[in-house]
């Protein structure tokens, strides 16, 4: 298994402001993800991050709103940027150790007001 | 990109009782994962089912496939007030040309699941 902690836990922000959030993970990772969970609704997988590559963003999704920093094995950063109310959700990251098993951190509460 | 629809919607018990949720998807996959979330935070995972498998337990839980009907369903057994939660489904269909999975989960809409003492 794996222990994932994110920073901050929640935070309330002021649109049109950027708030970075990092996910740590215990041990080395190739493959994390991150996901938006909208007030009420389920998972959307916003990119894939590996390191030493470029994010790979899903529709819907661009590098310019949610840059995405992977610098080593065990960390990485999502950026929400120029905020908007309706990016109010939970982020969380998450990492796959096999083929079939990923693990999620306890994701971060954003709202914007 | 398959989406997964979940039923029901809503679910309310009693405790000692059995709780249903299904799950159904479009397209085809690699496994299936059940996933409960508590009031807004983070996901734990309950149960990985393979497209070659039919049936998987794991201890009050029981998970069933039918990749013809493109169907999941969970049972928990003898609920208990602590399995309030949401309970989500999640397919895992994307293969490179190695057949590696990426690992990038589709997600259902979720059974929030109420169960009074």
């Amino acid at each position: 298994s794996a222990v994932i902690s994110q920073k901050p836990s929640r935070d309330i922000c002021q649109r049109g402001t950027s708030l970075t959030i990092q996910c740590q993970v215990d041990s080395q990772v190739t493959m994390m993800f991150w996901y938006r969970q909208q007030p009420g609704q389920s998972l959307t997988l916003i990119a894939t991050a590996n390191q030493g590559s470029e994010a790979t963003y899903e529709s819907g999704f661009v590098i310019d709103k949610f840059p995405i920093s992977r610098p080593n094995l065990t960390f990485s950063t999502l950026t929400v940027s120029n905020m908007s109310p309706e990016d109010s959700s939970i982020y969380l990251c998450s990492v796959s150790l096999t083929l079939y098993e990923q693990y999620f951190g306890p994701g971060t509460r954003l709202t914007v007001t | 990109s398959q989406q997964g629809e979940e039923d029901p919607q809503a679910l309310s018990i009693q405790e000692g009782e059995n709780a249903t949720m299904n799950c159904s998807y479009k397209t085809s996959i690699n496994n299936l994962q059940w996933y409960r979330q508590n009031s807004g935070r983070g996901l734990v995972h309950l149960i990985l089912i393979r497209s070659n498998e039919r049936e998987k337990h794991s201890g009050r839980l029981r998970v069933t496939l039918d990749t013809s009907k493109k169907s999941s369903s969970l049972l928990i057994t003898a609920s208990r007030a602590a399995d309030t939660a949401s309970y989500f489904c999640a397919t895992d269909g994307r293969r490179n040309a190695g057949g590696t999975s990426y690992g990038k989960l589709t997600f259902g809409q979720g059974t929030i699941l109420t169960v009074h003492p």
